[in-house]
């Protein structure tokens, strides 16, 4: 049973316009939460996280925020690059730095 | 060398074969994991090292077999492996917290292949 769930495979977007990608989880344990962005052949990259005390993290052109009480968090990238194509994971921890991954979101952005 | 560092980048293994996969980290971290990501499906803890301690072993075969000689380095051994084995396997490493933040840092990954 996936406690974290991306449920989209694939988003499609313009350059210059938001990307936003979405996680759901269903375990309310979960206190902290990270997006991975991967290119191919590379590892993930930690790109942005966010404690489940707070309901919104900034850093540049990304912003995550979380609602708790839907168990729901999304990316948001504003404006979108075409450097920004890759697989963005989803990713939740409790205690004990345990990471539990979502299955990824390809983005691709369209110049 | 920055960052966490893997090899082989890529291994074709046959089932009988024993082969070792490297990885290093130069952060300064004291917890090291080994992940598995098969083909679309979400990358799998198998392994925690916590201060060269194995704290998590999440129900592997024990035709893999890890070992952390110091805070800095993490192998994971493998042998008689099966075609379904066949990967990417990552390393990852962090500093241990019990509260704050959990980042984990990634290596670029070994492609294994099981012929």
């Amino acid at each position: 049973d996936q406690q974290v769930k991306q449920n989209s495979p694939s988003l499609s977007v313009q350059e210059g316009r938001i990307s936003i990608l979405n996680c759901d989880y269903t375990n309310s344990m979960f206190d902290y939460f990270l997006w991975y962005k991967k290119y191919p052949a590379e590892g993930p990259t930690f790109l942005i996280s966010i404690s489940s005390i707070k309901d919104k993290n900034e850093d540049g052109r990304f912003t995550v925020f979380l609602n708790k009480s839907a168990k729901h968090l999304s990316l948001h990238i504003v404006p979108s690059q075409p450097g920004d194509s890759a697989v963005y994971f989803c990713a939740a921890i409790q205690y004990g730095n345990k990471l539990v991954f979502g299955a990824g979101t390809i983005l691709r952005v369209k110049s | 060398e920055t960052g966490v560092t893997q090899t082989p980048r890529h291994l074709v293994m046959g089932m009988t074969n024993k082969k070792s996969l490297k990885c290093e980290q130069h952060l300064g971290h004291n917890a090291m994991y080994w992940y598995k990501q098969s083909a679309k499906k979400p990358l799998e803890l198998m392994f925690v090292y916590n201060f060269k301690e194995q704290t998590e072993n999440n129900s592997v075969p024990s035709r893999f077999s890890p070992e952390c000689p110091n805070s800095s380095h993490l192998f994971l051994h493998l042998h008689t492996l099966q075609p379904e084995d066949s990967a990417l396997y990552l390393c990852a490493s962090s500093q241990w917290m019990t509260s704050g933040t959990y980042e984990q840092y990634f290596g670029p990954g070994t492609r294994l292949t099981v012929t």
